[in-house]
C-alpha cells in the first residue's frame, strides 16, 4: 500500500465549482504540503502544515485553502474553480527530524477546470 | 522571490553517453539541496539530500556535488541506460522552492 495517497487522482470540473482533494499518509510525519505542477513551471507550493490545526501559505496560495483535522490527512479545497487552475496536484510529507525536509509525494491529482 | 534555476531544460543522450546537469541557486542563508527524479505518470522520488559545501553524493551510477558558496550543484548520470530518462527537479529548501527541472531522454 502506498504511503501517501490521493483522492481523486483525476477530476474534471467546471469553472465555478466548489473542489476538494484529499491526501492521507500513514507515514506518522507531522509535516504536509499541496504543490501545483504545470508545463514549463515546475513545482510550487500551494499550502504547507507543520502540525493539526497549523497552516501556512505557501507561494501561490491565492484561490485555495486547506484543511488539517488530523496528522494523517490534509485536504485542499478550491473554493470556486478557473480553468488556470487546471493542473497536475501534489501532496507530499516530511518528517522534519529526517534528511533534512525531504519530500515523500503522492501520486497526484490531475485537475481539469472547463 | 527566491530563484532556483536548472540547465539544460532538455537533455537527449544516447545509451552509455555520460551526462550532467546544473541546479543554481542562492548562496545565502543555505538549508539544503535535494535531488527529486521524477518519472512520467509516477511521484518524484529523493535521490539526494546534501547539506554541507563540498558535499558529494553517489548511488549507483548517478552521483551529485555541492557548492553552497558559489551557489550551485551539479547532478551526474555515468554511462546513462534508457531507464534513467525522467525529469531530474532540484528544490532548495526550507524554503521548499524547485526548479523547474532537467528533463532527460536516454534512447537505446
Amino acid at each position: 500500500d502506498a504511503d501517501v495517497t490521493q483522492t481523486p487522482r483525476n477530476r474534471i470540473t467546471k469553472t465555478g465549482k466548489r473542489i476538494m482533494l484529499e491526501c492521507s499518509q500513514t507515514k506518522g510525519h507531522d509535516r504536509m504540503y499541496w504543490y501545483r505542477q504545470d508545463p514549463g513551471l515546475g513545482l510550487r507550493l500551494i499550502y504547507y502544515s507543520f502540525d493539526v490545526k497549523d497552516i501556512n501559505k505557501g507561494e501561490i496560495s491565492d484561490g485555495y485553502s486547506v484543511s488539517r483535522q488530523a496528522q494523517a490527512k490534509f485536504s485542499l479545497s478550491l473554493e470556486s474553480a478557473i480553468p488556470n487552475q487546471t493542473a497536475l496536484y501534489f501532496c507530499a510529507t516530511s518528517d522534519f527530524g529526517r534528511e533534512h525536509n525531504e519530500q515523500f509525494f503522492g501520486p497526484g491529482t490531475r485537475l481539469t477546470v472547463l | 522571490i527566491l530563484n532556483v534555476e536548472q540547465s539544460p531544460q532538455s537533455l537527449h543522450v544516447q545509451e552509455g553517453d555520460s551526462t550532467n546537469f546544473t541546479c543554481s541557486f542562492p548562496s545565502s542563508n543555505f538549508y539544503a539541496l535535494h535531488w527529486y527524479r521524477w518519472e512520467t505518470a509516477k511521484s518524484p522520488e529523493a535521490l539526494f539530500v546534501m547539506t554541507l559545501n563540498g558535499d558529494e553524493k553517489k548511488k549507483g551510477r548517478i552521483s551529485a556535488t555541492l557548492n553552497t558558496k558559489e551557489g550551485y550543484s551539479y547532478l551526474y548520470i555515468k554511462g546513462s541506460q534508457p531507464e534513467d530518462s525522467a525529469t531530474y527537479l532540484c528544490a532548495f529548501t526550507d524554503k521548499l522552492i524547485f526548479g523547474t527541472g532537467t528533463r532527460l531522454q536516454v534512447f537505446p
